[in-house]
């Protein structure tokens, strides 16, 4: 069956514009993250959906970076006025959800460059 | 707050030798589920094993082996008889995530696996 996608695979994108980055998730599973990979920092995680609740933001390095889903399924992270640091690979997950964390399955990644 | 540490950085072996690649965390939950992934050269993570802090078990699957001990709280991973294709970054994960709960994930840094020909 169909995986994680995400898209765009690359972006590059001037110092202060804005970029959109989107996940599709495998079909039913009800839950959705976002984590952010860099040299510096590793592997972080930035936000995560469950079903209708209101998402965990809890991840989120500034008020630049916002993100939603709609119907719940396809999400959009977005990063406002991008700096040179946003700089990394954008992961995308998902999974089901009920007893226990279940694994997430990662899609192929964004990799953002702003110059 | 939950941590993994992952001290090794990089290993390099040759072909058909055994290695364990190491994970320490850190976690004040009795309940939580630990992870790893392989990520190789072609950048998707890929699940290997999931194991919850209540099952000391070891897991064997074909290659891949865990060791859990809750004692020295550590999840390392044996690859025996490694082969190239076992060349990619490891990553070792926690949640201390309960049932509807928010699962992310806290990653080690990774480790970078080298099995040369």
């Amino acid at each position: 069956g169909a995986g994680v996608s995400q898209s765009p695979s690359n972006k590059v994108t001037e110092k202060g514009k804005d970029v959109e980055l989107r996940c599709d998730p495998i079909s039913g599973h009800t839950a959705l993250y976002w984590y952010r990979q860099s040299l510096g920092q590793g592997l972080e995680f930035l936000i995560y959906f469950q079903g209708n609740s209101a998402p965990d933001k809890s991840g989120l390095p500034s008020d630049r970076f916002s993100a939603e889903r709609t119907g719940g399924s396809v999400s959009t992270l977005t990063i406002q006025r991008t700096q040179q640091e946003d700089s990394a690979v954008y992961l995308c997950a998902s999974s089901l959800s009920g007893t226990g964390p279940y694994e997430q399955y990662f899609g192929p990644g964004t990799r953002l460059t702003v110059t | 707050a939950q941590k993994v540490t992952q001290a090794q950085t990089e290993i390099s072996v040759v072909e058909k030798e055994d290695v364990t690649l190491d994970c320490v965390y850190e976690t004040r939950d009795t309940t939580y589920y630990l992870f790893w992934y392989k990520q190789p050269p072609s950048g998707e993570l890929v699940f290997l094993i999931r194991r919850n802090s209540f099952d000391e078990q070891n897991e064997i699957s074909g290659r891949y082996s865990w060791n859990f001990q809750k004692s020295t709280s550590s999840f390392n991973f044996t690859i025996t008889a490694s082969q190239v294709v076992d060349s990619a970054v490891y990553f070792c994960a926690l949640s201390e995530a309960d049932t509807g709960a928010n699962s992310k994930l806290t990653f080690g840094k990774g480790i970078t696996l080298s099995v040369r020909p």
